[in-house]
C-alpha cells in the first residue's frame, strides 16, 4: 500500500519561507512523478506542481501563482519530496497535499493527508 | 493554459436518482481526463481516470465519458455515502488544472 506522509504545515508571516516534505512509502518512489497540490479554505483543488524522476530529467513544472516563487525538489534515497516556499502571500493559506503521480499518466492515484499553511500576520 | 469548466457547480438529487456532471476543456485534451471525489473533511480520491476507466474498488454506478473538450460524469443510482465534491482535472499538458467542482447533496 503506497503511503504518503506531508509535514511542515505551520504558520508564517507574509514575506516568510517555509518547505514541507512529503515521505512515501509502499512505492516504486525513483520512477514516480511527484506533484503538490493545494486546497484554500473553502475553495477547490488548484495544482501547484510536479517533479519527475530522475531518469526523466528531474525537470520541474509549477502554476503561475507560484512561480519563481516555489521549488519543488526530491531525495530518491530519502524517498522524500520536497515543497520549498518563498515570498509567502495570504493567497498561499492552504491545505497542500503530496501527490502521487500515476504509473499511466499524471493523474493522482495516491494522496497525502495534507498539511496546512497559514500565511497571516 | 487549459481551462477546465464544470457544471453545474452544485446539485441536490433523490436517492436512487441518475446524477450527471459535465466538465469542458478550453481546448482538446484527448481522454485525459480524470475525477476525483472528496468527501467532506477528507482526501480526494481518484474515482475515473482517461475519461473513462474507473479506478480500482470504485463503485460500478460511476462512469465517465467523453474525449476532446466535452466530458462527463454518471452516478447511475444516487447513494448517500455519494454526498461530496466532484472535481475534473486535466493531466494532459501542464498545468494540471482542475475544474471548479461540483457539490452532490441529497435532496
Amino acid at each position: 500500500e503506497v503511503q504518503l506522509v506531508e509535514s511542515g504545515g505551520d504558520l508564517i508571516e507574509p514575506g516568510g519561507s517555509l518547505r514541507l516534505s512529503c515521505a512515501v512509502s509502499g512505492s516504486t518512489f525513483s520512477n514516480v512523478w511527484m506533484h503538490w497540490v493545494r486546497q484554500a479554505p473553502g475553495k477547490g483543488l488548484e495544482w501547484v506542481g510536479r517533479i519527475k524522476s530522475k531518469k526523466d530529467g528531474e525537470t520541474t513544472d509549477y502554476a503561475a501563482p507560484v512561480k519563481g516563487r516555489f521549488t519543488i525538489s526530491r531525495d530518491d534515497s530519502k524517498k522524500t519530496v520536497y515543497l520549498q516556499m518563498n515570498s509567502l502571500k495570504t493567497e498561499d493559506t492552504a491545505v497542500y497535499y503530496c501527490t502521487h503521480g500515476a504509473a499511466l499518466g499524471s493523474f493522482f492515484d495516491y494522496w497525502g493527508q495534507g498539511t496546512l499553511v497559514t500565511v497571516s500576520s | 493554459d487549459i481551462q477546465m469548466t464544470q457544471s453545474p457547480s452544485s446539485l441536490s438529487a433523490s436517492v436512487g436518482d441518475r446524477v450527471t456532471i459535465t466538465c469542458r476543456a478550453s481546448q482538446g485534451i484527448s481522454n485525459s481526463l480524470a475525477w476525483y471525489q472528496q468527501k467532506p473533511g477528507k482526501v480526494p480520491k481518484l474515482l475515473i481516470y482517461f475519461a473513462s476507466t474507473l479506478q480500482s474498488g470504485v463503485p460500478s454506478r460511476f462512469s465517465g465519458s467523453g474525449s476532446g473538450t466535452d466530458f462527463t460524469l454518471t452516478i447511475s443510482s444516487l447513494q448517500p455515502e455519494d454526498v461530496a465534491t466532484y472535481y475534473c482535472q486535466n493531466y494532459n499538458s501542464v498545468p494540471h488544472t482542475f475544474g471548479g467542482g461540483t457539490k452532490v447533496e441529497i435532496k
